[in-house]
């Protein structure tokens, strides 16, 4: 079974600020999704990461995959505090199945 | 886009009853559909894969003949939670992916809340 791990599990920040999450992953995988969980509700896609060395931008945030290093990284930039959720990272597995990493729990602070 | 509708949205039931949860998607097929548990402030877990026409494929851990799937057709599976108990309380996510290839994003329900009394 494929192992997630994401870093930090919890983030505070301060709006302006700069900050990475990390995910690493146990196995061999070649894509990685990203999504972000609002409190009491479900997930809302963010990133589709296809192969080794995919680089995606949205606004504030980019994401990016190493595949040899079973390791993505979600940057935010100048935070603000509408990014304040909680951001999953997904490798893709075997048979369209995903397995989700622990969870960062993003506070931006005015 | 693609969307996907799960119902009902909040549930509340006495222990020992069985509680269905209904996942469609409405404007796309999906030959597959997942189902996942996440407990408060956890991560998602995958419970099961829903395949239409045939018989889910559980997660280790996860009792089959307690949580049973049912994927009837192309735009719905049911997860029925039987004889809940509280252990059993907690948000219920389904998923599909459009389409077959691997690089596309599985678009999730809005999430069912289970509480067993």
């Amino acid at each position: 079974e494929l192992k997630v791990e994401q870093n930090p599990l919890f983030l505070s920040m301060q709006e302006g600020k700069n900050y990475t999450i990390y995910c690493n992953y146990s196995t061999t995988s070649d894509r990685l999704y990203w999504y972000r969980q609002d409190p009491g509700k479900s997930l809302e896609s963010l990133f589709v990461l296809l192969s080794n060395g995919a680089v995606k931008q949205e606004g504030r945030l980019m994401a990016s995959l190493d595949t040899k290093a079973r390791l993505s990284t979600l940057h935010i930039t100048a935070a603000v505090h509408d990014l304040s959720a909680t951001y999953f990272c997904a490798p893709g597995g075997a048979g369209n199945q995903f397995y989700f990493g622990t969870g960062t729990s993003l506070t931006v602070i005015p | 886009g693609a969307v996907v509708s799960q119902h009902p949205s909040w549930v509340i039931c006495k222990s020992g009853t069985s509680v269905k949860i209904e996942c469609r998607s409405l404007d796309f097929q999906a030959t597959t559909m997942f189902w996942y548990r996440q407990f408060p402030k956890q991560s998602l877990m995958l419970m099961a894969t829903s395949n239409e026409g045939s018989k889910a494929t559980y997660e280790q851990g996860v009792e089959k003949d307690k949580f049973l799937i049912n994927h009837a057709s192309l735009t719905l599976s049911t997860l029925t939670v039987t004889s809940a108990h509280p252990e059993d309380s907690s948000f219920y996510i389904c998923s599909a992916k459009q389409g077959s290839g691997d690089n596309q994003p599985q678009h999730f329900g809005d999430g069912t809340r289970l509480s067993i009394l």
